[in-house]
């Protein structure tokens, strides 16, 4: 099946520093998506990001689907910022909409 | 409000007690599935469900079981659950293939 590398594993910042997340793919998806998941537990969308760039304030995204991979920009951190990040991808096919997720980049943010 | 409700959040069993996990969804959406979230080993697909009375197995189905009789609703059963099947429980859905998916709340199941 298709794998997921999400780097950096860890990530620490001081509030107010930018960060760049990036997640590789080994093959063609349809479906790339970016998830935070709060200390809750819960998995908040982030971004539904096949290919192309998007924006939702101080968050970005970038997927080259040419070149297996995207990225998460965040700028300005805060420390509501901290969790876990994941990258999850479908490839259709027999897999039918499964999401393949990375391992996770867990964001620690300091006051 | 567009949104995926799991029910119970929160659960402690014992092993052998027959326990149903709900999933319901208010966006008409084909594509249903579970996942569970271990330590290690991230998050792996349980059962999917592709519309009405369609379900197959994912990667990890054993000691599972799903029904899909109404599009909006996907509960999982565990008949007989057991100490291994401790984990955080996810429910998600999307239109179909290469669409956005939404996850439920998480369940934090444990038995003991």
């Amino acid at each position: 099946g298709i794998q997921v590398e999400q780097s950096p594993p860890d990530l620490i910042l001081q509030e107010g520093a930018n960060s760049t997340l990036r997640c590789n793919f080994s093959d063609s998806v349809n479906n790339l998506q970016w998830f935070h998941q709060n200390p809750w537990g819960q998995l908040i969308n982030l971004f539904y990001i096949p290919s192309g760039t998007k924006q939702n304030g101080r968050l970005s995204a970038t997927t080259v689907a040419t070149e297996r991979y995207s990225l998460l920009y965040i700028s300005s951190s805060q420390t509501t910022d901290s969790g876990v990040y994941f990258c999850a991808v479908a490839t259709g096919g027999t897999s039918y909409g499964k999401l393949t997720f990375g391992q996770g980049t867990i964001l620690t943010v300091h006051p | 409000e567009a949104q995926v409700t799991q029910n119970p959040r929160y659960l402690i069993t014992v092993t052998g007690k027959k326990l149903t996990v709900t999933c319901s969804q208010n966006m008409n959406h084909e594509y249903m599935s579970w996942y569970r979230q271990d330590p290690g080993l991230g998050l792996r697909q349980i059962y999917y469900s592709m519309n009405v009375e369609v379900t197959d197995k994912g990667d990890v189905p054993e000691g599972y079981k799903v029904s899909r009789k109404e599009k909006r609703n996907f509960p999982l059963i565990l008949e007989s659950p057991s100490p291994n099947q401790t984990s955080l429980y996810f429910c998600a859905s999307s239109f179909g293939v290469g669409t956005e998916a939404f996850f439920g709340q998480g369940t934090r199941l444990t038995v003991v």
